[in-house]
């Protein structure tokens, strides 16, 4: 049963550049969660996704940042026209009913800009 | 907004030594997590907790949900070399948010 699979592992990415990160769920889970970790630091919230909705984004910098869960396929955190404060380690969790059920990290993608 | 307070930031101990840290936040939860975090991977679920006052044991790991909602505590008995890392409370409702993580080291 595989668990929360996110790719790349690591992504370098030159200032300017978008940058794209994928989650896929634990099979059966509906509820996606994006984090970020800077080093020596804790996981601060960004985004909470059901399939086609965004149900709290209120830990996402209002600019250059987007989130979606499509119907089909992984969900996808984008970073446009990255910059050096962008890089940290980005984690995606799945659970399979939301609130009140625990949430299962995938191993992160790391994203450095250079 | 809702913040997490863990402590403490770090521990140094001997093997064989129990290990307690606890969270308070600002605002009451309906859902408190344990997490440990390895260098380079992603947390792992340790205990979840649902109902104030509930006790929960995982082999040597021990957590409770405050009664009053807003606290929450880990202990560690016997500690061995493996269970060094992060150890993070988190809690919440629909979002779940993280304490900045207690860092166990453990002395040769």
């Amino acid at each position: 049963n595989a668990g929360v699979m996110q790719n790349p592992r690591h992504l370098v990415r030159r200032r300017g550049q978008e940058a794209r990160l994928r989650c896929s769920p634990m099979k059966g889970h509906s509820h996606v969660y994006w984090y970020r970790q800077l080093p020596e630091e804790g996981l601060k919230f960004m985004v909470y996704l059901q399939k086609e909705n965004i149900i709290d984004e209120s830990g996402m910098p209002k600019e250059r940042f987007s989130a979606e869960f499509p119907k089909e396929g992984p969900s996808i955190l984008r970073i446009q026209q990255v910059v050096r404060g962008d890089s940290a380690a980005y984690f995606c969790a799945s659970s399979p009913k939301g609130g009140y059920s625990p949430l299962h990290f995938g191993n992160g993608t790391r994203l450095t800009v250079t | 907004g809702q913040q997490l307070n863990q402590s403490p930031q770090s521990m140094f101990i001997q093997e064989g030594e129990d290990v307690s840290m606890n969270c308070t936040s600002s605002s009451i939860f309906n859902t408190w997590l344990w997490y440990k975090q390895d260098p380079g991977e992603g947390p792992v679920l340790l205990i979840a907790l649902y109902k104030a006052g509930e006790l929960t044991s995982n082999g040597r790991l021990t957590a409770q949900f405050g009664i009053t909602r807003k606290d929450s505590f880990l202990n560690i008995s016997a500690s061995i070399p493996s269970d060094v890392g992060i150890y993070f409370c988190a809690g919440g409702d629909d979002k779940i948010i993280f304490g900045k993580g207690t860092r166990l080291h453990i002395l040769p």
